[in-house]
């Protein structure tokens, strides 16, 4: 399987503690992307890499979070001091810049803090 | 503020018939997507859309773009069982990039037999 893959599936935690999540994009995709959706909502942009830079954050990266994407392979994403309000499914997506530049997901990660 | 809307949220229909989903959006983009999602997995893929006057189908699926009234549609045709999924647009940001997508709230699509 060549797609975007995404660990752990699943996380429980307690709050205030940290959490690392990790996503492999697809080999040749250049551009790697971090959403969260929460229960009868759609996904919400995070952030968004090219290569290894992060290009645009958004407004609900608070600085409790962190994302690298170190020699532009895999990137992860750091919750500090987690609170029950992020609790949600982190969604992952990897895209090769083009025309018909599409976004393919991975399938998430869901974070569950008590 | 790029905002998106769908309608309707939920929509149950019965096998056979006909049904279209709007997207409509408040920014000029001249790029739109298609997502389905089944329940507890992530988005698939379904259409890109470029330009205005876009129209792409596959199978019973068919999405339109209209860039100058900012809508899309996603036109079901003879529904069966298998499309019962929740079905998101996104629309790019920026024009020329895909980028940051900005997604309706869903479509959460059931067929009946």
């Amino acid at each position: 399987d060549t797609g975007v893959s995404q660990d752990p599936r699943h996380k429980i935690t307690k709050r205030g503690q940290n959490v690392t999540f990790r996503c492999d994009p697809i080999s040749e995709h250049n551009r790697l992307y971090w959403y969260r959706q929460t229960l009868g909502q759609g996904p919400e942009f995070l952030t968004y890499f090219q290569n290894e830079a992060q290009l645009e954050k958004s407004r609900l990266l608070s600085d409790r979070f962190s994302a690298e994407r170190p020699k532009g392979s895999f990137s992860t994403l750091e919750i500090q001091r987690t609170e029950q309000g992020d609790s949600a499914m982190y969604l992952c997506a990897s895209s090769l810049w083009g025309f018909a530049e599409t976004q393919y997901f991975g399938p998430g990660t869901r974070l569950l803090v008590l | 503020e790029l905002k998106v809307e769908q309608n309707p949220l939920f929509l149950s229909m019965q096998e056979g018939k006909n049904y279209t989903i709007y997207c409509n959006y408040s920014t000029t983009s001249d790029r739109l997507y298609w997502y389905r999602q089944d329940p507890g997995k992530s988005l698939e893929s379904l259409f890109v859309l470029l330009s205005n006057g876009a129209v792409k189908q596959e199978g019973r699926l068919m999405a339109s773009l209209d860039t100058k009234a900012r809508l899309s549609t996603l036109h079901i045709t003879a529904a069966v069982h298998d499309l019962s999924a929740t079905y998101f647009c996104a629309v790019a940001a920026s024009s020329g990039s895909a980028r940051q997508l900005t997604f309706g709230s869903g479509t959460q699509l059931t067929v009946l037999p």
